[in-house]
């Protein structure tokens, strides 16, 4: 299947600072890529999802400027974490779509922010 | 309000026997689903989709099961091997969006 890796796996940082996380897809053109957050053994709960050149659509309750997310290209989305919290820690996956119906998506292999 | 969810947060099986994980939707405009697999700490892994226009299919060692009738959605795992030990949810495309279920926890006995 379709590669999509997501960097970095870890990171550390302190609270306050802001992160940044990418996810390409590698061998393929994304037309959406999507945001999931997942705490300690619960599911994924999709954050925001983002087309190509055109602003991030965020879901119910998660802050936009809090979670930036650019989708700069067809292969590359970034999620930047702003003025990060401890309550931010939590473990961010990406994903990516080809087309938009009834197909499946690709996942990244996720990265676990640990704010300090 | 709609939801996708599972029955049964964890199962126990013994290795080599026939593995059934079930789950309810209750959006009956969803036409379309998704099994995953998720090994700790990793992003979900793609095993088997169905379309609504079906109502069973087949993979390697995996079979889903849809039934609209009772808006119910099952994964069955052949011959369940250590390896099979991960969380299991089932997705809905709903409004193009990927919206995951609780998730199943397999544990597969010796």
């Amino acid at each position: 299947g379709a590669v999509v890796s997501q960097h970095p796996s870890r990171v550390i940082c302190k609270s306050g600072t802001s992160v940044k996380i990418e996810c390409r897809s590698l061998d393929f053109q994304a037309t959406t890529m999507f945001w999931y957050r997942q705490f300690p053994k619960q599911s994924l709960m999709l954050m925001a999802t983002s087309n190509e050149g055109s602003k991030a659509t965020y879901e119910q309750g998660v802050e936009k400027d809090k979670f930036l997310i650019n989708h700069a290209s067809l292969t590359l989305s970034t999620l930047t974490v702003t003025s990060a919290h401890p309550e931010d820690s939590s473990f961010y996956i990406c994903s990516a779509r080809v087309h938009s119906l009834n197909t499946e998506a690709f996942f990244g292999q996720g990265t676990r922010l640990t704010v300090v | 309000g709609e939801s996708v969810g599972l029955h049964l947060p964890t199962l126990s099986v013994q290795e080599g026997d026939n593995s059934i994980i079930n789950c309810a939707y209750s959006n009956s405009a969803s036409d379309y689903f998704i099994w995953y697999k998720q090994e700790s700490g990793k992003g979900p892994q793609f095993i088997i989709d169905i379309r609504s226009n079906m109502d069973k299919r087949q993979g390697q060692r995996v079979t889903v099961l849809l039934n609209k009738t009772v808006k119910h959605l099952s994964l069955q795992i052949a011959a369940t091997q250590p390896g099979d030990s991960a969380v299991y949810f089932c997705a809905e495309n709903r409004d193009d969006k990927i919206i995951f279920g609780k998730g199943t926890r397999l544990h597969i006995l010796p």
